[in-house]
């Protein structure tokens, strides 16, 4: 399948513990963030995502983290299971859309058993 | 099964060559985008289109082409292939540019 990127930064949880995935941006203008997870062979899988106006969004088994004052994105991933190891990778726009969006290079999470 | 389909999945080239990565949606969306993804580098948006007969150049348009003459498709059009356009290329579409965008499996072009 398609290699997402060469080098990632690699996040190794074992099965069961929870995982967290940092993502830091540069734009403080940006106002819309979303968490993407890529497996191997596939395209980007919108996870969550979370507005400016809020610091906190939890969905199921997820929970995204925003930090504007430090310019700081985070994914946590509860209970982490095998089907989660893929590459994730942040994206933010300062449109308040998903029209202009700037992604992240992303990390790879290993699961391991 | 509501998804976006890229064709070719994979497809070597030649410089100079024109070639057309097609994409098409089934659930009557009416944003697509086209992206492509580079080691390093992250996603990087080339076209996108808010609805029928309308399109806005992304990030990195240069040397490529769209047309979105009907709803459903929103083919890749590179006119004269170059080497720095070898690349892993996605199609997205959504509802509005408001709305959680799906993506297609992606299109692995290689061009000598």
């Amino acid at each position: 399948g398609e290699s997402v990127g060469l080098h990632l930064p690699t996040l190794s949880v074992q099965e069961g513990d929870n995982s967290i995935i940092n993502c830091a941006y540069s734009n403080s203008a940006s106002d819309y963030f979303i968490w993407y997870k890529q497996e191997s062979g596939k395209g980007p899988q919108f996870i969550i995502d979370i507005r400016s106006n809020m610091d906190k969004r939890q969905g199921q088994r997820v929970t995204v983290l925003l930090n504007k004052t430090v310019k700081h994105l985070s994914l946590q991933i509860a209970a982490t299971q095998p089907g989660d190891s893929a590459v994730y990778f942040c994206a933010e726009t300062d449109t308040g859309t998903a029209s202009k969006l700037t992604f992240g290079t992303g990390t790879r999470l290993q699961v391991t058993l | 099964e509501a998804q976006v389909t890229q064709n070719p999945r994979y497809l070597i080239t030649v410089t100079g060559k024109k070639l057309t990565v097609t994409c098409s949606q089934n659930m009557n969306h009416e944003y697509m985008s086209w992206y492509r993804q580079d080691p390093g580098l992250g996603l990087r948006q080339i076209y996108y289109s808010m609805n029928v007969e309308v399109t806005d150049k992304g990030d990195v348009p240069e040397g490529y082409k769209v047309s979105r003459k009907e709803k459903r498709n929103f083919p890749l059009i590179l006119e004269s292939p170059s080497p720095n356009q070898t690349s892993l290329y996605f199609c997205a579409s959504s509802f509005g540019d408001s709305d959680e965008q799906y993506f297609g499996p992606g299109t692995r072009l290689t061009v000598t």
